[in-house]
C-alpha cells in the first residue's frame, strides 16, 4: 500500500538557520502531497500542498517541490524563526484512488533563539 | 466559517470501560474522517464517511470500535471496551468534496487516556 517515510526527529536549530525536512513516498497512481504542521496545543493546519509533478507548494516561507523521479517531497525554509516550532507531517492522498491522507510518522522541529 | 469541532478535548477511562467521542465537520462538506493518533506517530485512517455511508472501514477495529454518521452531519465514534494500546489523539477532519484530491480540514482533536 501507499506510504510516506520522513526523516528521523527531532529537529533543533538556531533562529534563520537553513530548514530542510527530508520526505519521499511510495505510492500507486498519481497522489497529491501534503505538509501539515502542528503547533503545541492545536491541531493539524495545512501548510502547503501539490497535485503534480514538478508543482511546487509554498506558504509562509516553506517551500516543497513534487520530485516525482525521485519520489519525494522536501521540506525547506531559508530561514526559520522561534514561531516555527511545531511537528511537520508529510502527507501523500489519491495514490490509489482514495481520498485518506498517508502520513508519515512526523518531524519536531524546535527553533532556539 | 466555523472550523471542525470535537468533543470532548480529553477524557480519562479504565480499560474495559467504553467512551465515545463527538465530531461536528465544517457545514456543508460532504466528506467526514476519523483518524487515530498515537504518541510519536502520524495520524491514521479509522472510517471515512461520504454524506452519511461508510467509504473506507478497513482499518477499524470492528469488534471493539464503531463510527456512525447520522443523517450526513455530525458524526460519533465509540469504543468498547477500551484496552490500553487505544490511548491515542482521536482527529476528526472533513472534506468538501469526494471527486479528486481536497484538502481536508482537523478538528482539535480529543485525547484518551486509557489506564
Amino acid at each position: 500500500g501507499d506510504s510516506v517515510t520522513q526523516m528521523e526527529g527531532p529537529v533543533t536549530l538556531s533562529e534563520e538557520a537553513f530548514l530542510t525536512i527530508n520526505c519521499t513516498y511510495t505510492a500507486t497512481g498519481y497522489p497529491s502531497l501534503f505538509w501539515y504542521v502542528q503547533y503545541p496545543g492545536e491541531g493539524l493546519q495545512l501548510l502547503l500542498k501539490a497535485t503534480k509533478a514538478d508543482d511546487k507548494g509554498s506558504n509562509k516561507g516553506f517551500e516543497a517541490t513534487y520530485r516525482k523521479e525521485t519520489t519525494s517531497f522536501h521540506l525547506e525554509k531559508g530561514s526559520v524563526q522561534v514561531s516555527d516550532s511545531a511537528v511537520y507531517f508529510c502527507a501523500l492522498s489519491g495514490g490509489q484512488g482514495a481520498q485518506k491522507l498517508v502520513f508519515g510518522q512526523g518531524t519536531r522541529l524546535t527553533i532556539n533563539p | 466559517e466555523a472550523g471542525v469541532a470535537q468533543s470532548p478535548r480529553y477524557k480519562i477511562i479504565e480499560k474495559r470501560q467504553s467512551v465515545a467521542f463527538w465530531c461536528n465537520p465544517i457545514s456543508g462538506h460532504a466528506t467526514l474522517y476519523w483518524y487515530q493518533q498515537i504518541l510519536g506517530q502520524g495520524p491514521k485512517l479509522l472510517i471515512q464517511f461520504q454524506n452519511n455511508g461508510v467509504v473506507d472501514d478497513s482499518q477499524l477495529p470492528k469488534d471493539r470500535f464503531s463510527a456512525e454518521r447520522l443523517k450526513g452531519v455530525d458524526s460519533t465514534l465509540k469504543i468498547q471496551p477500551a484496552k490500553l494500546e487505544d490511548s491515542a489523539v482521536y482527529l476528526c477532519a472533513s472534506s468538501p468534496t469526494d471527486i479528486g484530491n481536497y484538502e481536508q480540514y482537523f478538528g482539535p482533536g480529543t485525547r484518551l487516556t486509557v489506564t
